[in-house]
């Protein structure tokens, strides 16, 4: 059973254009939501995440929308740039930094000029 | 600060044969975890630590093995490759409780023939 679902799998926006990547989920324990960003050859590294006590946090061309009724939270990427061209992965976890994190399957960005 | 650092990176093995990937961090963190990346998969959990001498199975332990006898080393053992074990591994470590942050080693290509 997939905890995490994540879409779309891949996106291609243009150059100063707006991304939008959603991720969905089930376990109403979760309770810190990372975005990870990771580029070819490269482990993944973490780009902004929220808890759900906020509905929104901006760092930069970044924002996470969170939505806790409908189990909802999405990656916006303003001004988008080629280097921002990545996999961008979406993750949820329990309580505790003791417990695992969930990822979405993942987000393949082409940001093209 | 090194960081989470992997050893090797690249890897071939042939079916049946056993190997060890390393991972270590200096920044004292408690939690370590290994997972795997699969296109279209994303990162799916194989086995994780919340401190020395306490490990734990993810998502896909089978086929592989851990031990922490260490904050700093937390090695994953192959115990008879097989085609179904090549991929990309990934170590993250965290420092653990009321921290979420998990930091990404570069990553160990493993290709079993």
């Amino acid at each position: 059973q997939q905890q995490v679902k994540q879409s779309p799998q891949s996106l291609i926006v243009q150059k100063g254009g707006i991304s939008i990547i959603n991720c969905a989920y089930e376990n109403t324990a979760f309770d810190y939501f990372p975005w990870y960003q990771q580029f070819p050859g490269k482990g993944p590294a973490l780009l902004i995440a929220i808890r759900p006590d906020v509905s929104e946090k901006k760092e930069g061309r970044f924002t996470i929308s969170f939505n806790k009724s409908a189990k909802q939270f999405s990656l916006h990427i303003m001004d988008s740039q080629p280097g921002d061209s990545a996999t961008y992965f979406c993750a949820a976890s329990q309580p505790s930094g003791n417990t695992p994190l969930v990822f979405g399957k993942g987000t393949r960005l082409s940001v093209i000029a | 600060n090194a960081g989470v650092t992997q050893t090797p990176k690249f890897q071939v093995l042939k079916t049946g044969q056993s190997m060890t990937l390393q991972c270590a961090q200096d920044m004292n963190h408690e939690y370590m975890s290994w997972y795997r990346q699969d296109p279209g998969m994303g990162l799916r959990l194989i086995h994780y630590s919340v401190g020395a001498g306490i490990t734990d199975q993810g998502e896909v332990p089978n086929g592989y093995n851990v031990s922490r006898s260490t904050t700093e080393d937390f090695p994953l053992r192959l115990l008879s490759a097989a085609p179904s074990q090549t991929s990309v591994y990934f170590c993250a470590s965290s420092p653990g409780d009321g921290s979420y942050e998990q930091y990404f080693g570069p990553g160990t290509r493993l290709t079993v023939t």
